[in-house]
């Protein structure tokens, strides 16, 4: 079973700035993929990095960016925040991602005040 | 992309209860997976399953992929059953269902 780290757990930023969210997989779980919760619009999907390439993209504005980098770590990036990207974000991961189980980190909570 | 909906949104149990959560979905798809989201936000794997039955203690799992539903049995609730119960349906990404919130009383 993966084991998979999100950093940071919990934060607080105000409308204007950016922030940075980390995933770190497991090795062997190439795949990684992030989703924000928010209790109007449920699960949403962000995007999804296999191999360093962003292989599929939700419907989210450009301010929402991710990478991935040669060990399977990704990251996503939110600028100029605004106060409905007020959410839990969460990443997943799976050893090919469009095939096969997906497991979650314990997810980045962020507070845009 | 794929709809999933769930049933019923909500579900209160007595404590030794069965139950059974439906998930529904539009299209066929690569893979089905059951998860309980923990009062911390995590996502907790209760089961993959694209097709087939799988059990696990005193929960269960039934997909059947030609007819596009999956089951998901609780037996014998607990307390600590309580929470809320995503099912997701993989394509490219993982659509997922509102949720069943379910509690359970003492």
């Amino acid at each position: 079973k993966a084991g998979v780290t999100q950093t940071p757990r919990y934060l607080i930023k105000t409308r204007g700035q950016q922030v940075t969210l980390s995933c770190s997989p497991i090795s062997g779980h190439r795949s990684v993929s992030w989703y924000q919760q928010t209790p109007g619009q449920g699960l949403q999907f962000l995007f999804e990095y296999f191999s360093e390439t962003q292989r599929n993209k939700g419907n989210f504005p450009g301010r929402f960016s991710g990478r991935q980098f040669s060990n399977s770590r990704s990251e996503m990036n939110v600028s100029t925040l605004e106060l409905g990207d007020s959410a839990l974000y969460l990443c997943a991961v799976g050893r090919e991602g469009l095939h096969g189980e997906l497991f979650f980190g314990e997810g980045s909570r962020l507070t845009v005040l | 992309g794929i709809q999933v909906e769930q049933s019923p949104p909500d579900l209160i149990l007595q404590e030794g209860a069965n139950s059974t959560l439906r998930c529904n979905f539009s299209d066929s798809v690569n893979n089905l997976q059951w998860f309980h989201q923990n009062p911390w936000g995590q996502l907790i794997n209760l089961f993959y399953i694209p097709s087939g039955t799988k059990q696990n203690g005193r929960l269960s799992a039934t997909t059947v992929a030609t007819e596009r539903y999956s089951l998901l049995y609780i037996s014998s609730s607990q307390t600590t059953d309580s929470g809320v119960y995503f099912c997701a349906a993989l394509d490219y990404k993982l659509s997922f269902g509102a949720g069943t919130t379910v509690t359970v009383r003492a």
